[in-house]
């Protein structure tokens, strides 16, 4: 079955630590995305990629970084700059815009949380 | 900048009721798509709606899109308890390559016995 894996589903942060969360797809899809998601609110868009070795900044940036080395990865990284880590995060992936009007598929989610 | 808004953001609701969510959005997208979240999971994806006047429907969710209004709805019909969920719209904001999505702040529907 095609789908996206999340991992881990729970992951601690200590103060002043870097931690990186997997976003795998095997949709073959070109576009991937990070969200966070806090308590009682909607999904914002931190970064998003729309073809291998490049991405952009989306609405809350800061405190973040990716990279997208292959077509089928999109690792996430909350460096120690994030001050307010805890959230659920969801990666997602769909086809290109011009390729037609599929929504996109998310994961099941990784939740952050500070030690 | 495209600014999303739901309307209500918590509904409780008896079984058999119908209700609408209402969903308005800033500036001209040419596509709306509603979402389900249920607690702690991930999203499942309802329905795509790209032209004026558009309306979908699957079992007791139907919804529409009112271009000029940028407004969409999702009315329930006969409300029963697994429809109990958040539902998110989201617009696509200015789409290139990627669909860069604006989501709502989401409505909470409780559907009580």
């Amino acid at each position: 079955d095609g789908g996206i894996t999340q991992s881990p589903k729970y992951l601690f942060r200590k103060e002043g630590q870097n931690v990186t969360l997997s976003c795998e797809q095997n949709l073959n899809h070109d576009a991937m995305y990070w969200y966070r998601q806090d308590p009682g609110q909607g999904l914002r868009l931190i970064y998003y990629s729309q073809i291998v070795n490049d991405f952009q900044k989306g609405d809350i940036a800061e405190g973040y970084s990716v990279s997208r080395e292959k077509k089928e990865s999109f690792p996430l990284t909350v460096t120690s700059a994030q001050k307010n880590p805890t959230a659920f995060y969801l990666c997602a992936s769909s086809i290109l815009a011009g390729q037609g009007t599929q929504p996109q598929h998310f994961g099941d989610g990784t939740r952050l949380s500070i030690l | 900048e495209l600014k999303v808004e739901q309307n209500p953001l918590f509904l409780s609701m008896q079984e058999g009721k119908n209700y609408t969510i209402y969903c308005n959005y800033s500036t001209t997208s040419d596509r709306l798509y509603w979402y389900r979240q249920d607690p702690g999971k991930s999203l499942e994806s309802l329905f795509v709606l790209l032209s004026n006047g558009a309306v979908k429907q699957e079992g007791r969710l139907m919804a529409s899109l009112d271009t000029k209004a940028r407004l969409s709805t999702l009315h329930i019909t006969a409300a029963v308890h697994d429809l109990s969920a958040t539902y998110f719209c989201a617009v696509v904001n200015k789409a290139r390559r990627a669909q860069k999505l604006v989501f709502g702040q989401g409505t909470r529907l409780t559907i009580n016995p």
